[in-house]
């Protein structure tokens, strides 16, 4: 089955810094890759995807990028605000199965 | 749109107790659901999907028999947690997507289970 790895766990930035979190998968078959904030005790909600025929997508402050070579995939928020202090999980899925990362507990610093 | 409700918010019961756990697709049809798992501070574990009008399909190690799940209708996929002990506290959480294939799963609110 499919093995998603995420890193880093925790990841403290000053507001207005740039984060970045990355995802590596072992299934080549897997052909989508979403991403996912959840805020404690919340449901997990969607902040951006990325298909596997495109290697990049920006949503305002959020990007994503994927290289479909090496099975990895990354996160990209630029401008943080405390707003954005959350746990952000990963996943990859083929026919709908999502399998999700760790988790990485963002911490925006005023 | 793309709404999934899930119901209860909370349970608390006594060691032995079944409980069931209802998923609900509000605006949508959903002939896939899928049920997860979540410990404190841990990622969502797949433990099974649910098809509709047909058997859900397990996630290695997951017990189908104490993981109870049934898919009726478009709509409505229930969880049942039978005997429940508490090593099956957690929180349970389900989700459904309105499109086809590869498309964003959207969430319940999640139910977190408590078995004293």
């Amino acid at each position: 089955g499919e093995n998603v790895e995420q890193h880093p766990s925790t990841l403290s930035v000053q507001e207005g810094d740039s984060a970045v979190i990355k995802c590596t998968y072992s299934d080549s078959a897997s052909n989508y890759f979403p991403w996912y904030k959840q805020e404690l005790g919340k449901r997990p909600q969607l902040i951006i995807d990325i298909r596997s025929n495109v290697g990049e997508k920006k949503d305002q402050r959020i990007a994503v990028t994927l290289n479909k070579t090496a099975k990895h995939f990354s996160l990209h928020i630029t401008e943080t605000q405390p707003e954005d202090s959350a746990v952000y999980f990963c996943a990859a899925s083929n026919f709908n199965k999502f399998y999700f990362g760790s988790g990485t507990k963002l911490n925006v610093k005023p | 749109g793309a709404v999934v409700s899930q119901h209860p918010s909370r349970v608390i019961c006594k060691s032995g107790t079944s409980v069931k756990i209802e998923c609900r697709s509000l605006d949508f049809q959903a002939t896939t659901m899928f049920w997860y798992r979540q410990f404190p501070k841990k990622s969502l574990m797949l433990m099974a999907t649910s098809n509709e009008g047909s058997k859900a399909t397990y996630e290695q190690g997951v017990e189908k028999d104490k993981f109870l799940i049934n898919h009726a209708s478009l709509t409505l996929s229930t969880l049942t947690v039978t005997s429940a002990h508490p090593e099956d506290s957690s929180f349970y959480i389900c989700s459904a997507s309105p499109g086809g294939k590869n498309q964003p799963q959207h969430f319940g609110d999640g139910t977190r289970l408590s078995i004293l």
